[in-house]
């Protein structure tokens, strides 16, 4: 069965700053999809980034980037310039097909 | 808004009351997905449909669960006898079809369960 995990329950950031959320996962398959989301508080969530794991180069998205290890099983995303508004919970999430699987999330606080 | 509603946003029951919640998909979306979220873990698959077909349930979707989705259009999902292990945030998400990246799912505002 496929599993997401998020080692950091927490993290925190000053403002401007770059901070590394990971991920790891466990499959057997070799061609999947993966995906960081953002939930703010008691609004829906978003996706941030996502990476094909075909594509061995690491998605970008603004701030956003990913560093995407195919072996090691390992996804993690790293948000330059923190601001304020990137205050949330997030996401990582592994789909294959139809079957997405969340981990438990990280919760990032971003201090002024 | 064009965006994946979901009413109601909270309900608090009884243990033993059925509930039901709604689930409206952004209109081109043919994929719909439901989902539960207890306090402090990410979203968990209840099932999907594709149109009004109910392709795929999570071993999660006990026998007091039941989803529909009867025109392809919007979607309920309801609960019977509730119970306290319930109580949770349950998302709906829909999407294009397909199964590659960009066949994003967007996600709904959740309607948040409490069973007393």
């Amino acid at each position: 069965a496929q599993t997401v995990t998020q080692s950091q329950p927490e993290m925190s950031v000053q403002e401007a700053e770059t901070v590394t959320l990971s991920c790891t996962y466990d499959t057997s398959e070799s061609d999947y999809y993966l995906f960081w989301y953002k939930q703010p508080p008691s609004r829906q969530m978003i996706l941030v980034i996502r990476q094909e794991a075909y594509k061995q180069q690491n998605a970008t998205e603004n701030r956003f980037s990913v560093n995407f290890q195919k072996a090691a099983k390992s996804f993690s995303l790293k948000i330059s310039d923190s601001q304020l508004g990137d205050a949330a919970m997030y996401f990582c999430a592994y789909r294959r097909g139809n079957d997405m699987r969340f981990g438990a999330g990280t919760r990032l606080t971003v201090k002024p | 808004d064009t965006g994946v509603s979901q009413d109601p946003r909270h309900k608090i029951t009884k243990r033993g009351q059925n509930v039901t919640f709604r689930c409206d998909p952004i209109s081109e979306h043919n994929r719909l997905y439901w989902y539960r979220q207890t306090l402090g873990q990410g979203p968990e698959f209840l099932t999907y449909f594709q149109n009004e077909a109910q392709l795929e349930k999570s071993r999660l979707l006990s026998d007091r669960f039941s989803a529909e989705r009867p025109k392809g259009s919007f979607s309920t999902l309801e609960i019977q006898r509730t119970e306290q292990g319930d109580s949770a945030m349950y998302l709906c998400a829909s999407s294009l079809p397909g199964t590659g990246s960009y066949n994003e799912q967007f996600f709904g505002p959740g309607t948040r369960l409490t069973v007393l």
